[in-house]
């Protein structure tokens, strides 16, 4: 089974600090992705990857930025955060070209 | 633009009556459609593609491109049922990333 693991479940965060959220996945593949999840509006893209080192902006980039040192791990960092960015943040991996996205159990990130 | 639009937010049906979550799209060219679904507690996980074409827990969903739909369907909806459930779209001749509707919240009342 593909395995999909994020390091926090949940996090709490002040204004202004800077954020990292982890995803690492065990099969190998090459896409991954960054959502977040709000009611409402449903699930929106923030970053992806197609591999080590490459990256894309998805939807709704702005305030946040990604790393892709090795293939299995894709690391969302929130430079400076902002109440307004708490959510929960889903992390998902795929096979290219348009197979099944598998996700993360998410990361429910408040902003005080 | 690639879009999907789910209508109904909330959608409540008593156990063994029917149920048809609405998903309606827009792409220029042929799209792959999916649904994935997130219950209670759980990861978001895809329950059916349409080029599957098979039926996943009971529940079944057309491609209309006539009518650029992809509801989702089920003649006996069961309590297990309820959940979130999200349609979802990738440009085939795009990039690999999802399209997700914003959602529909289905209960299952006994």
């Amino acid at each position: 089974d593909v395995k999909v693991t994020q390091s926090s479940r949940y996090l709490v965060k002040r204004t202004g600090e800077k954020v990292f959220l982890e995803c690492v996945q065990d099969m190998d593949h090459e896409n991954m992705f960054w959502y977040r999840q709000d009611p409402g509006l449903g699930l929106r893209l923030i970053y992806f990857s197609y591999d080590v080192k490459m990256k894309e902006k998805g939807d709704i980039p702005e305030g946040y930025s990604v790393s892709r040192e090795k293939k299995e791990r894709f690391s969302l960092i929130l430079e400076s955060a902002s109440t307004n960015q708490t959510s929960m943040y889903l992390c998902a991996s795929s096979l290219p070209p348009a197979n099944e996205q598998f996700f993360g159990p998410g990361t429910r990130l408040t902003v005080l | 633009a690639q879009r999907v639009t789910q209508p109904e937010k909330l959608l409540s049906v008593f156990k063994g009556a029917p149920v048809e979550l609405k998903c309606n799209y827009s792409y220029s060219g042929s799209p792959e459609l999916f649904w994935y679904v997130q219950y209670s507690r759980q990861r978001l996980q895809l329950l059916l593609r349409h080029i599957s074409r098979e039926s996943i827990k009971g529940f079944t969903a057309d491609l209309n491109k006539g009518e650029t739909s992809f509801h989702l369907k089920k003649p006996f909806a069961q309590e297990e049922d309820s959940a979130m459930y999200y349609c979802a779209l990738i440009g085939i001749q795009g990039a690999q990333k999802l399209v997700f509707g914003q959602g529909t919240r289905l209960t299952i009342n006994p």
